[in-house]
This record gives structure tokens, C-alpha cells and sequence, in this order.
């Protein structure tokens, strides 16, 4: 079956280490997305890429970077850069057809703890 | 001002009851979706309008866009329905989305 694989689930990490989420699908979207959520708050919008080797700052991109070598796959590392990393991390993807996005699809998520 | 609110924010009901949810927006959207995240994180998309109703299973979902107003509605609610329901609205380049509305539904 389709969809997209986020891992890990839980993820600790050490205050001033650098963390890579990992995000694939096998949808053939052509759009990808990260989207952090806080208690008490909508998803907010990392980043997001359109095609392949292209990506779009979103909302709340200081302290964060992705990439997007493959079609399948847009890493998001978390850098030390980022001042409240903890948080969930939610990935998700779209097909894009003229200019619009169609057949969303969420990830599980990961749940990134700094201690 | 968000772009989605969603109201109520938390709900308790039990079970059987009928179930609303509402979203209002206040963007121009081409579609908007309504998700369910349950407490393991993951979200499932349950609905994506752009117009009119939809209906799948127990789940009703409605949408007037000259209102800017959509809801959500579970008929003969189930405890397997606790979850948190998201509006969010798609405007062709990006998404907003609301903050949730935390269902719980007591046996």
C-alpha cells in the first residue's frame, strides 16, 4: 500500500545536537511538506518542496533545513540553530497538478524531545 | 487572527450522541479537508470538500462557501471516536489549519 513512512516515532536528543527526521513516500507525490505541531496550536508549516532539488521556506524555517534529492524522500534536520526544538513533527505530501495540491496524505509524525 | 478557527475546542460526549464540529475560515480556499488525529500522532485525512455534503459511514461533513463555514458531524458517536479533529483549508499554494477539537466520547 501507498503512503509515507516517518521515522523514528520518538526521537530524544541532547540540547546542542543536530537531529535528521526522515520522511519517504512511495505515492509518486510531487510535493512534500514538514509541519510542526504544539500543544495548543495548528500544524505551522516548516517547509515544503515542489520538485525535486527545490524547496520553499515555510512559516517557521529558522533552525531548521531539509533537502530533496529524490523524489521519494525530504529529510528535515533539526539544527541547534533551533531554540524549542521539541515538538511534533509531522510530514506529509500532495500531488500537484496546475499550480494546485490535491490528494494530501499525513504522515505518522515524530515526537522530538531535547533534553 | 488565524486564518481557521474551530470550535468547540474540547468536547465530551456520550456515547450515541450526535457530534458537531465546526470550522469557519476566512481565506479563499479551493478545498477544504477534515482530518482525525488520534493520540498516537498519526492523522487521516477523513474528508476533503470543496462544495456541498459528503458522507462516509457515520461521518457527515458540510461545506458553505458563501459563509466561509464548514462542519463536521458523527452520528451515533462510539468511544473509538475520541481522537482530535482538524479543519484545514487548502488555498492552492498552502494549507491553514485549525487547532482542533479534542473529542472524547464516554461508554
Amino acid at each position: 500500500d501507498g503512503g509515507i513512512t516517518q521515522s523514528p516515532k520518538y526521537l530524544f536528543r541532547k540540547e546542542g545536537q543536530n537531529v535528521t527526521l526522515s520522511c519517504e513516500q512511495n505515492l509518486n507525490h510531487d510535493a512534500m511538506y514538514w509541519y510542526r505541531q504544539d500543544p495548543g496550536q495548528g500544524l505551522r508549516l516548516i517547509y515544503y518542496s515542489q520538485i525535486v532539488n527545490d524547496f520553499q521556506k515555510g512559516d517557521i524555517a529558522e533552525g531548521y533545513s531539509v533537502s530533496r534529492e529524490k523524489k521519494e524522500s525530504f529529510p528535515l534536520t533539526v539544527t541547534s540553530a533551533q531554540k524549542n526544538p521539541t515538538a511534533f513533527y509531522l510530514c506529509a505530501s500532495s500531488k500537484r497538478q496546475r499550480g494546485r495540491s490535491y490528494g494530501y496524505t499525513f504522515g505518522s509524525g515524530t515526537r522530538l524531545t531535547v533534553v | 487572527k488565524n486564518e481557521v478557527e474551530q470550535s468547540p475546542q474540547n468536547l465530551t460526549a456520550q456515547e450515541g450522541e450526535f457530534i458537531t464540529i465546526n470550522c469557519s475560515y476566512s481565506v479563499g480556499i479551493s478545498a477544504l479537508h477534515w482530518l482525525q488525529q488520534h493520540p498516537g500522532g498519526g492523522i487521516v485525512s477523513l474528508f476533503m470538500l470543496s462544495s456541498g455534503k459528503k458522507k462516509h459511514g457515520r461521518l457527515i461533513a458540510t461545506i458553505n462557501i458563501q459563509e466561509k463555514h464548514s462542519s463536521l458531524h458523527i452520528t451515533a458517536s462510539h468511544p473509538r471516536d475520541s481522537a482530535v479533529y482538524i479543519c484545514a483549508v487548502n488555498t492552492g499554494n498552502q494549507f491553514y489549519f485549525g487547532t482542533g477539537t479534542s473529542l472524547t466520547v464516554i461508554p
